[in-house]
């Protein structure tokens, strides 16, 4: 089975500052997607950027960029110029390009300081 | 945007008592999903569905747990004798190109 780590349990950045989470996956397909999802304290799953397995340039959203390393199974979020609304948990998920299961990570609490 | 409804947003239920969780699809989505999250941990699969038929489900998703698809848009979560250990965020998903998820039912048993 597919697994993914996230092996920063919180992070913390200020506020307009930079940060970046990171994520590992482990699996044995090339065709697959990556996500960000971010979780306020309502709990709700929103989608912050996606990223296909065959594209080799990393996705961008506004502030938030990713940098996909494939041959290291790296995808790690940066955040540009945070924002106090940014603060929430971050989930990294995997999910098999012909499977249609999500697999998530353990979450990492981001708190952004004013 | 079309969005994945679900119903209640928060239910509270006494242990051993059914309890159904709702969720309305985005309209021409095919796949639907619930997913659990308790408490401070990741969220974790349960159950697909496809073609009015479960098409994958996890060793979470004992008999103590069936989905139902009842008209042509609401899908169904059903706990049957809720357990403390039950009490989670649960969250409906459907897809077709893209894949949504809905705002969750955090469901407490007491």
């Amino acid at each position: 089975a597919q697994t993914v780590t996230q092996s920063q349990p919180e992070m913390s950045v200020q506020e307009a500052e930079t940060v970046t989470l990171s994520c590992t996956y482990d699996t044995s397909e090339s065709d697959y997607y990556l996500f960000w999802y971010k979780q306020p304290p309502s709990r709700q799953m929103i989608l912050v950027i996606r990223q296909e397995a065959y594209k080799q340039q990393n996705a961008t959203e506004n502030r938030f960029s990713v940098n996909f390393q494939k041959a290291a199974k790296s995808f790690s979020l940066k955040i540009s110029d945070s924002q106090l609304g940014d603060a929430a948990m971050y989930f990294c998920a995997y999910r098999s390009g012909t499977g249609n299961q999500f697999y998530f990570g353990t979450g990492t609490s981001l708190t952004v300081i004013p | 945007e079309p969005e994945v409804t679900q119903t209640p947003s928060h239910q509270v239920t006494q242990m051993g008592q059914e309890v159904i969780l709702r969720c309305v699809p985005i309209s021409n989505h095919l796949y639907f999903y619930w997913y659990r999250q308790i408490l401070g941990q990741k969220v974790e699969f349960l159950v697909s569905f496809y073609n009015n038929e479960i098409s994958e489900k996890s060793e979470i998703f004992d008999d103590q747990f069936s989905v139902e698809r009842p008209d042509g848009s609401n899908f169904t979560l059903k706990i049957r004798s809720t357990k403390l250990e039950d009490s989670a965020m649960y969250f409906c998903a459907s897809s077709y190109y893209g894949y949504t998820f809905g705002s969750g039912t955090r469901l407490t048993v007491v």
